[in-house]
């Protein structure tokens, strides 16, 4: 399994603020994804990425900014934080299963759970 | 419309019975289908791939419908344990969209 280590896990900041959450993979997995999840909503994706130097948008990209220089590292910055950023945010990598269907398997990090004042 | 949608929760039923949780989604190009499972607000980890011909894990069957663009889950004997959200998931490529979500509740 791909180890995803999210940071900061607790993150309260205000109005107008930078923020940027990390994400580490300790294998090379190739796809990535960052997801926010709100009550009512499920989880959303926001921007994803197939490669280093590769990123793509995702349902609700507006607001955020992601960037890839390397495969283990996929973070995920707030450029002017909001109100309605305030959130859970999971980061996932994909891996492959084995077998004849190869299917592919998201496995996620804990969470950073976000407080925009 | 959502891309990926299912049915709304929370569904609340006695130990022992069988309950069904419905998808649809609205890109024919799906490619894959999953379900997860995700308690109390903690991360998603998968419950079952979803394959064309239906499979089955135990207490748990999942089905497909490529033409009507439907997916289920079916759990049969409810366990106090499969108190949960699940969530069904589709891979549109390489880019993984869930729905909403569905909370199940069972009870003594």
């Amino acid at each position: 399994d791909a180890g995803i280590t999210q940071s900061p896990r607790y993150k309260i900041t205000e109005t107008g603020r930078q923020v940027t959450l990390m994400c580490h993979q300790t294998w090379s997995h190739s796809y990535m994804f960052w997801y926010r999840q709100d009550l009512g909503h499920g989880l959303r994706l926001i921007y994803y990425s197939a490669a280093a130097d590769i990123t793509d948008k995702g349902e609700v990209p507006d607001g955020y900014v992601v960037s890839r220089s390397k495969t283990e590292n996929f973070p995920l910055t707030l450029e002017s934080a909001t109100r309605s950023q305030t959130s859970v945010y999971f980061c996932a990598a994909l891996t492959r299963t084995g077998g004849l269907s190869g299917a592919n398997v998201l496995t996620f990090g804990a969470g950073s759970r976000l407080t925009v004042l | 419309r959502k891309e990926v949608e299912q049915d709304p929760g929370p569904f609340n039923v006695p130990e022992g019975a069988t309950v069904a949780f419905n998808c649809t989604y609205s890109n024919s190009a799906s490619q894959s289908f999953f379900w997860y499972r995700q308690d109390c607000r903690k991360e998603p980890k998968l419950l079952m791939s979803v394959y064309s011909s239906g499979n089955e894990d135990g207490r748990f069957t999942a089905q497909l419908n490529r033409a009507s663009q439907y997916i289920s889950l079916l759990i049969r004997d409810s366990k106090l344990s499969d108190s949960a959200t699940y969530l069904c998931v589709v891979d549109q490529g390489g880019k993984l969209i869930f729905g909403q979500g569905t909370e199940l509740s069972v009870k003594p």
